[in-house]
């Protein structure tokens, strides 16, 4: 399976600020997956971000709020915008596999605290 | 209804046993079904992926599929400390191909 990073792992920010969130991936993938985890929750899906195209957003996320970048097959973004105590969470991207049955793998995720 | 259910648990399951997980889900037609294991702080794993209904066996772990019953099961043979962590249960819906729907999870607690 792919590689994945992510810069930050953690960050502690003020509110009203962005942050940015970067996933790097080893090999080149078609998609990309942002996920935001709130504590003792499980994974919900933000958006898909597919190259060349608009991120394709969750019911629930607009794209004021969380814009996404994929400017390459190996590489997106994803902000934080106007934060407020209630984004304080772990933001995982993911990748799907290879294979025709859509597993995902997951980076290490990026622990937001807003204060 | 939620599209993925999972018993949050805690399941405490003394060393050397049977765990057993289940999962059951809404859309009849759901292609893939995954298991991933996290622990806390770390990211989600992926430790089995069915498709087929039936058993499949990876050394401790063997995943059960029943599409008739819509349900999906975890066994972890021989538990060790090691596998405490909480287990999603995740699964593709035909609906979208490429999205992977996540149960809530169930605390996993071996204890020695």
């Amino acid at each position: 399976s792919a590689v994945i990073s992510q810069k930050p792992s953690r960050d502690i920010c003020q509110r009203g600020t962005s942050l940015t969130i970067q996933c790097q991936v080893d090999s080149q993938v078609t998609m990309m997956f942002w996920y935001r985890q709130q504590p003792g929750q499980s994974l919900t899906l933000i958006a898909t971000a597919n190259q060349g195209s608009e991120a394709t957003y969750e019911s629930g996320f607009v794209i004021d709020k969380f814009p996404i970048s994929r400017p390459n097959l190996t590489f997106s973004t994803l902000t934080v915008s106007n934060m407020s105590p209630e984004d304080s969470s772990i933001y995982l991207c993911s990748v799907a596999g290879t294979s025709a049955y859509n597993e995902q793998f997951f980076g290490p995720g990026t622990r937001l605290t807003v204060l | 209804q939620k599209e993925v259910e999972q018993n949050s648990g805690p399941l405490s399951v003394p060393e050397g046993a049977i765990a057993s997980l289940n999962c059951t889900y809404s859309d009849r037609v759901s292609q893939s079904f995954f298991w991933y294991r996290q622990y806390s702080g770390k990211s989600p794993e992926l430790i089995m992926s069915i498709y087929s209904n039936g058993d499949k066996e990876d050394g401790r772990f063997t995943a059960q599929l029943n599409k008739a019953s819509q349900y999906v099961s975890l066994l972890i043979r021989d538990s060790q400390p090691s596998d405490s962590a909480t287990y999603l249960c995740a699964v593709n819906p035909y609906s979208s191909a490429s999205k992977i729907i996540f149960g809530s999870g169930t605390r996993l607690s071996i204890r020695p």
